[in-house]
């Protein structure tokens, strides 16, 4: 089935540590983003990446890293994790900037 | 700044029509679109408006009044599986998307 898959769908992880969540998609879309969703507010942009080989800083970059080393990869890093990074990621793609989103299913993270 | 609001929350009868409204303030316009989400899933397409008026699609339609900074989504016939929040996003003249926080809309029998 076509679309975007995320992993891991939940972790619980220690402060301090490094994590990757991961995001494929195999519906050949130029454009892929990373969203957190925190209750009480709208998503909001942590990356984003308009085409293989480039990045770009959202709403709220700082204490993640993104790479687009591939049109179907894109790995979202903490490299020290804090608490407020306790969230829901979402990993989106589009085939365009004016495209609708298809959103992968979500990755849970607590960080304690 | 850039702000996008959107009730809370609503309540809404099986069967009845159920309006949620969104009024945008943004730095340019690229279109708005509305999104459905269920509680621990990821949010899924429903409309796109980029001209002023009604765009139908089944029991589902969104108007848009640019003029007004203002959007509707129209539920007809509602249906329990309505049950989600409704997340209005406007995509801004950097072809970036703000987000609304979202309405939940809860159907009652």
């Amino acid at each position: 089935i076509a679309g975007i898959t995320q992993a891991p769908t939940s972790q619980i992880l220690a402060a301090g540590r490094r994590m990757t969540l991961r995001c494929t998609q195999d519906m050949r879309h130029n454009a892929m983003y990373w969203y957190r969703q925190d209750l009480g507010l709208g998503l909001r942009l942590i990356h984003y990446s308009n085409t293989a080989g480039t990045t770009g800083k959202g709403e709220v970059p700082d204490g993640y890293s993104v790479s687009r080393a591939n049109t179907d990869d894109f790995p979202l890093t903490l490299a020290s994790a804090v608490p407020s990074q306790t969230s829901v990621y979402f990993c989106a793609s589009s085939d365009g900037p004016t495209g609708e989103l298809f959103f992968g299913e979500g990755s849970r993270l607590t960080v304690l | 700044g850039q702000n996008i609001d959107q009730p809370t929350e609503m309540t809404a009868t099986e069967g009845a029509i159920v309006q949620i409204n969104c009024t945008y303030q943004t730095s340019g316009f690229n279109g708005l679109f509305w999104y459905q989400q269920h509680a621990g899933e990821a949010p899924t397409f429903l409309s796109y408006n980029v001209l002023d008026g009604l765009e139908e699609k089944g029991r589902f339609s969104s108007f848009l009044s640019r003029s007004k900074g203002y959007s509707y989504l129209l539920l007809k016939e509602l249906q329990m599986k309505d049950s989600a929040s409704y997340l209005c996003a406007v995509r801004d003249s950097n072809y970036q998307l703000i987000w609304g926080a979202g309405t939940k809309l809860i159907i009652k029998p």
